[in-house]
């Protein structure tokens, strides 16, 4: 089956430090991948998507590549801000047919001043 | 433009009460879903419709119904709470046509089951 892992939380930094947070994927045909973010008592948002290889997606000064050589959509963040302190899902879907979200478990970030 | 929008906000029922949370959009979304949110588990789909009057089991369907009368409205019933139950609740909706297929979630409902 599909499947979305991400590196546990939480991931706690000072502001304006550089931001890495994981996501590795298995899946059974050929996947959009997406990063979804969660700010506190709030529904998710669509942070950023990329829909083939070596596509990039960009957003509020996030990044993610989408590799398919490592299975891997990484999201990067060049100076975190107090703001960004929120739950970030990374999330698959395939392209073929009708198809749900599949999620991972999330990742917790907060920022410090 | 509301967007996705979920009532109630909070519930609390006894086990064996039942219950009815409604999602409403206006963005005439073909595609709707109901996803549960518990601590460390991510979001998993409980039950999803990709047109008015079609429903379909996601990944944890059981204790759950659902109905999609009107193309803007999505209903999730819980017949008989139990504890397990207890989680914070996302409906969300997106269009069916590829490329154009984001997801946009409602505010979510906190639902405890004593």
């Amino acid at each position: 089956g599909n499947s979305v892992t991400q590196m546990e939380g939480p991931v706690t930094l000072s502001e304006e430090a550089f931001l890495t947070i994981n996501c590795t994927y298995t899946a059974t045909g050929y996947p959009s991948l997406f990063w979804y973010v969660q700010y506190p008592g709030e529904g998710l948002q669509l942070l950023l998507k990329a829909t083939k290889a070596d596509d990039k997606g960009s957003n509020k000064g996030f990044e993610a590549t989408y590799r398919k050589e490592t299975t891997s959509f990484h999201l990067e963040k060049g100076s975190v801000q107090v703001s960004d302190s929120a739950v970030y899902f990374c999330a698959l879907k395939l392209n073929s047919g009708y198809s749900t979200l599949t999620f991972g478990k999330g990742t917790m970030l907060l920022v410090s001043p | 433009n509301a967007g996705v929008t979920q009532t109630p906000k909070f519930r609390v029922l006894k086990t064996g009460q039942s219950m009815t949370l409604l999602c409403a959009q206006d963005m005439n979304h073909e595609y709707m879903y109901w996803y549960r949110q518990d601590p460390g588990m991510g979001l998993r789909l409980i039950h999803y419709s990709v047109g008015e009057g079609t429903t379909a089991k996601g990944e944890v369907p059981d204790g759950y119904n659902v109905s999609r009368l009107k193309k803007q409205n999505f209903l999730l019933g819980l017949e008989s709470a139990a504890p397990s139950q207890t989680s914070v609740y996302f409906c969300a909706s997106s269009y069916s046509r590829a490329g154009l297929n984001e997801q946009f979630f409602g505010p979510g409902t906190r639902l405890t089951v004593l």
